[in-house]
């Protein structure tokens, strides 16, 4: 398809499992965005990439998140010993060059739901 | 840190009623302002934007926002509501510039259309 493709669109897991969320990113955009939508909130930024590296992973919650994007395309986030408080849609967004934040050109995918259990 | 608060968490208006989704920031600078729409089984997508120039600015799907800096303010309007309006809508602010790659999105106001 055309748009961000995200995988799985729904995920159960058991408390202190190990999560890997996948973002399949509009082909020829550079920029990947991963953020993180808890029930009845906004989204909330996790990582930026520009190409292969990550520029910005301020937003991650701790080190249990880590997100690698190693050849520029597609992206993982990966959550290590889950926590019930980790349940929430995991938003995956991309941009093309040039654009961005700074021109607002941000595509979302429709998300990853996560349940820990 | 920039904020964003969006006070109306449910709205409901009638097919063909005006609509006025309000959204207020906290920034020292001039921010960059954004609307997105939620719709169920579809990701973000992106109304409308200002970054600088006219304070009022036009989107897709007929809806328009105003920025008013004295009332540090962003709200988002359409003279008439279709049903297919139904949906969540965010707020957002990029509050640095060129080099911040960070969205503070408000929780979002959920509108209901009735017919």
């Amino acid at each position: 398809g055309a748009g961000v493709s995200q995988t799985p669109s729904n995920k159960v897991t058991e408390k202190g499992k190990y999560v890997e969320l996948r973002c399949d990113p509009i082909s020829g955009h550079t920029a990947l965005y991963w953020y993180r939508q808890s029930l009845g909130q906004g989204p909330e930024f996790l990582i930026y990439f520009q190409g292969t590296g990550a520029a910005d992973d301020s937003g991650l919650p701790n080190d249990r998140f880590f997100a690698v994007r190693p050849e520029g395309s597609v992206s993982t986030l990966k959550i290590q010993r889950t926590e019930r408080g980790d349940s929430a849609v995991y938003l995956c967004a991309s941009s093309p060059p040039g654009g961005g934040i700074n021109t607002g050109e941000l595509f979302f995918g429709e998300g990853s739901r996560l349940t820990v259990l | 840190a920039q904020s964003v608060t969006q006070p109306d968490i449910h709205i409901t208006v009638s097919e063909g009623a005006s609509l006025e989704l309000r959204c207020n920031y906290s920034y020292g600078a001039t921010p960059y302002l954004f609307w997105y729409v939620q719709s169920p089984g579809q990701g973000l997508q992106l109304l409308l934007k200002y970054f600088s120039g006219d304070t009022l600015v036009q989107g897709i799907k007929g809806f328009e926002a105003e920025f008013k800096r004295s009332q540090s303010s962003f709200n988002l309007r359409k003279p008439s509501v279709h049903w297919s309006d139904a949906a969540e809508y965010f707020c957002a602010v990029e509050g640095s510039g060129a080099g911040s790659y960070q969205l503070t999105f408000g929780k979002g106001t959920k509108l209901s259309v009735i017919p």
